[in-house]
């Protein structure tokens, strides 16, 4: 059974802080691993897509890494901006997303 | 690019009648679009998923009888919510992916409140 964890389930932190985020997976016929950023009460808001280990992807202060197993986001020194809940969403063979339960980031200035 | 719209962005309704949510994809051609339900705190679930002219395929225990979808055409699908109940009440969110491309770009939601 396909199954998506993320951890940790919230996270609180100080400006500048940098700090990961882990999405662990297993999900058969991976086609790809998207991650997703969300804001109270918004649709998901697409960051990234990975498809093979070994790969990265950057975007501002973002960024995303694969292995066979697991996705890491990383958070270089956060700003306040930075504050939503980030969704880790594998894709099956048959193209739909596995949504993870997110984790909830909150950077205080 | 890549602009999904929803509308309404909320809606109150009375038990049992049915409420029809709209989901465009402004900029480009969406051959397949996807209807997500979210609870509080909770992460998104997928009910079901259409392509434009086919008919809708429901996850299970999604009652396609209750929720009725149609993507007639490559910029719109609709969700009805027929006989709508206070359980229904959540937040439902489309997306829409283009053809032989594997991202799906997601609207802003409707809150649907029942009473």
């Amino acid at each position: 059974e396909d199954q998506v964890t993320q951890s940790p389930e919230a996270l609180r932190l100080q400006e500048g802080e940098s700090s990961s985020l882990n999405c662990s997976y297993t999900v058969s016929g991976l086609r790809g691993l998207f991650w997703y950023r969300q804001d109270p009460g918004k649709g998901p808001e697409f960051l990234f897509t990975l498809y093979s280990a070994g790969e990265e992807k950057e975007k501002e202060r973002l960024k995303a890494t694969l292995t066979k197993k697991e996705s890491f986001l990383h958070i270089t020194a956060p700003k306040p901006e930075d504050s939503a809940t980030y969704l880790c969403a594998p894709t099956d063979s048959w193209g739909k997303l596995q949504f993870g339960a997110g984790t909830q980031v909150v950077v205080t200035p | 690019g890549a602009v999904v719209s929803q509308h309404p962005s909320w809606v109150i309704c009375k038990s049992g009648t049915s409420v029809k949510i709209e989901c465009r994809s402004l900029d480009f051609q969406a051959t397949t679009m996807f209807w997500y339900r979210q609870f509080p705190k909770q992460s998104l679930m997928l009910m079901a998923t259409s392509n434009e002219g086919s008919k809708a395929t429901y996850e299970q225990g999604v009652e396609k009888d209750k929720f009725l979808i149609n993507h007639a055409s490559l910029t719109l699908s609709t969700l009805t919510v027929t006989s709508a109940h206070p359980e229904d009440s959540s937040f439902y969110i489309c997306s829409a992916r283009s053809e032989n491309q594997e991202t799906q770009y997601f609207g802003p939601g409707t809150r649907l409140l029942v009473l």
